[in-house]
């Protein structure tokens, strides 16, 4: 099973250039969300979205755009990207409920210079 | 809001000695509660999870957790550590919206010494 597959795995990027972060998941999860994990601050919230057509902002939104056309599909967008966005991307899905268990990716890990 | 903080960004304990991971959570209702293990350059798994049915949790490679209502709190334990159990550990809650997001503490590095 793939589960959530996140590409590319690691970027370079210089300041102001844009790119596309992928995320699928092949569990038909209505839920799917991405995170940034920087060092000593744990994983915080960026977007998220709880179904096609619905996405809304997390802990962290400023500098990122989401889009869910399918359900399998939630790709993250850095329009004019910057230093502070060097970080560690993840893309979780999950089922319904509050109990359930979410899947991450592996991760896609941006350097911005 | 719902919220979780984790004592100690790391820990170092001996092969075969206790772990204990520490979190507390802050919620005015019963929380749904997790914690998640992540291996060097992977993404997260789940290691257990609280729902309310039972207040001492057992998890995958011999780790569980107990909610402790009166303390709010919910650490991690292993009665003996392995050298496999080296990775970061994360102690999370569900928000109590509809979006059913996950709130994660800051992590704490565990290294386990031969």
């Amino acid at each position: 099973n793939a589960g959530v597959t996140q590409t590319p795995k690691f970027q370079v990027l210089k300041t102001g250039q844009s790119m596309t972060l992928q995320c699928a998941q092949d569990m038909n999860h209505e839920y799917m969300s991405w995170y940034r994990q920087d060092p000593g601050m744990g994983l915080r919230l960026i977007h998220y979205s709880v179904g096609a057509g619905i996405t809304d902002q997390g802990e962290v939104p400023n500098g990122y755009n989401v889009s869910r056309s399918t359900t399998e599909d939630f790709p993250l967008r850095l329009l004019s990207a910057a230093p502070s966005q060097t970080s560690v991307y993840f893309c979780a899905s999950k089922g319904n409920g509050k109990n359930t268990e979410a899947f991450f990716g592996q991760g896609t890990r941006l350097t911005v210079v | 809001a719902q919220s979780v903080t984790q004592l100690g960004s790391h820990v170092s304990v001996s092969e075969g000695a206790l772990v204990l991971l520490r979190c507390n959570y802050s919620s005015s209702v019963p929380p749904y509660l997790f914690w998640y293990v992540q291996y060097p350059n992977q993404g997260l798994q789940l290691l257990l999870k609280y729902t309310s049915a039972a207040t001492l949790v057992k998890g995958i490679n011999g780790f569980e957790a107990e909610f402790k209502k009166s303390e709010t709190s919910f650490h991690l334990t292993k009665p003996s550590a392995h050298m496999s159990d080296a990775a970061e550990y994360f102690c999370a809650v569900s928000d109590w919206s509809g979006a059913n997001n996950l709130f994660f503490g800051t992590g704490t590095r565990l290294t386990v010494i031969p």
